[in-house]
């Protein structure tokens, strides 16, 4: 069973470009979240979501982010007109239906914005 | 709100040392509470974790103990090895909202 899976694992952007970072959960899993990591920092929550909805954005930014996670195709997490401030390792995790005591995170997207 | 607040590192101990790395929480409700582990350019692995008051997580030779009247769960090895060198995150769950502590990085000396 393949873990959670997150691509591309490096982005490079120059201030003012779309940067989009893809993340396919685990077999089974319905329940998708988005963490971004600045150096030395922990993780900080950023947004969840199911097949279709926006469950709880409360640590998206207000502007530039958005996130979607289709009925089919992996979940895209985008970033607008980046910024250098944007620079961060973005890590997905996913958990189960109706279980979501566990999360199981993917390698994380390096996003380094010139 | 709910947090999560572990003790800074780098923490460096030789090899068979005894490990302690504290966290402390704060949360309105009954968390479930969690220790993640990450090594260098990867994601966040479970090391360990407990759902109620009293509960002890172990995996690998790590433990830790939920203690709610001192909102603890500090994380504990006996004897650490070079391989555990990594950083540790303490995090804990409230409904579906996980909250991280800012990781505390473990150097362990051959």
């Amino acid at each position: 069973n393949a873990g959670v899976m997150q691509n591309p694992r490096h982005l490079v952007r120059r201030r003012g470009q779309e940067a989009r970072l893809r993340c396919s959960p685990m077999k089974g899993h319905s329940h998708v979240y988005w963490y971004r990591q600045l150096p030395e920092e922990g993780l900080k929550f950023m947004v969840y979501l199911q097949k279709e909805n926006i469950i709880d954005e409360s640590g998206m930014p207000k502007e530039r982010f958005s996130a979607e996670f289709p009925k089919e195709g992996p979940s895209i997490l985008r970033i607008q007109q980046v910024v250098r401030g944007d620079s961060a390792a973005y890590f997905c995790a996913s958990s189960p239906p109706a279980v979501a005591d566990t999360q199981y995170f993917g390698p994380g997207t390096r996003l380094t914005v010139l | 709100g709910d947090s999560v607040t572990q003790m800074e590192g780098p923490v460096t101990l030789s090899e068979e040392a005894f490990l302690t790395i504290n966290c402390t929480y704060t949360a309105t409700g009954y968390p479930s509470l969690f220790w993640y582990v990450q090594y260098p350019g990867e994601g966040l692995q479970l090391l360990l974790k407990a759902t109620k008051a009293d509960d002890k997580g172990s995996n690998k030779g790590f433990e830790a103990t939920y203690r709610k009247e001192t909102t603890s769960f500090h994380l504990e090895k006996g004897s650490v090895q070079v391989s555990d060198s990594a950083v540790y995150f303490c995090a804990l769950r409230d409904f579906n909202k996980f909250y991280f502590g800012s990781g505390t990085k473990l150097n362990v000396k051959p």
